[in-house]
């Protein structure tokens, strides 16, 4: 299987601040490479698919980056409501797995 | 809208099986994959497997293998998870998700989900 490491595993951040997740594959995995939004209490929610494109309705202050092994999620300005956890996932192979999530709490 | 639906919460006794559905609306049931992921408490996602519904080939996480079988009834545009031998560690939030692929992009991703079951196993 593909392990999915993301880092840091939580963080505290104000309002305002630049926020910069990553994750890493144990393998390259190409573009195939999600990130997805949870609440306490809520199922995901898809931000950002193939590495860097933002799905439909997610503010542009969220944007992906990476390919093969390495990729980063950036909200460039946080806002209240960003507050959650955020999970990567790989879709390269068709046995799926996530990362452990980073927690972002505010400060 | 595209929307899934999931079946109520579930109290299990250690050693019962539990069977979780998915209602799917709003799109050709068919057409995707469906996948299963579950949350314990506190903890992160697990991926479980999927099933194709169209044909009704499945791939299980080798975690799962031989306790979780997923099936499908396409006149209902509904997909089932079922785990057996339950045990404590089993109690966690069940969501199913459907699988978007654009080949040519080589896109996929899971969009939406279920609002998700809670499986409590206690004896």
């Amino acid at each position: 299987d593909i392990q999915m490491t993301q880092s840091p595993s939580s963080l505290s951040a104000s309002v305002g601040d630049r926020v910069t997740i990553t994750c890493r594959a144990s393998q390259s995995i190409s573009s195939y490479l999600n990130w997805y939004q949870q609440k306490p209490g809520k199922a995901p929610k898809l931000l950002i698919y193939a590495a860097s494109s933002l799905q439909s309705g997610v503010p542009s202050r969220f944007s992906g980056s990476g390919s093969g092994t390495d990729f980063t999620l950036t909200i460039s300005s946080l806002q209240p409501e960003d507050f959650a956890t955020y999970y990567c996932q790989q879709s390269y192979n068709t046995l799926r797995t996530f990362g452990q999530g980073t927690k972002v709490e505010i400060k | 809208q595209v929307q899934l639906v999931q079946s109520g919460a579930e109290v299990k006794k250690p050693g019962a099986s539990v069977k979780v559905s998915c209602k799917a609306s709003g799109y050709t049931f068919s057409g995707y994959y469906m996948h299963w992921v579950r949350q314990a408490p506190g903890q992160g996602l697990e991926w479980m497997g999927w099933i194709n519904p169209n044909s009704g080939g499945t791939n299980y996480a080798q975690k799962f293998q031989g306790r979780v079988t997923m099936t499908r009834d396409t006149s209902i545009s509904t997909a089932y998870m079922e785990l057996s031998r339950l045990r404590s560690d089993d109690t966690a939030v069940y969501y199913c998700a459907r699988e978007v692929v654009v080949p040519a992009a080589k896109e996929n991703w899971f969009d939406p989900w279920g609002q998700g079951t809670l499986v409590t196993v206690s004896s």
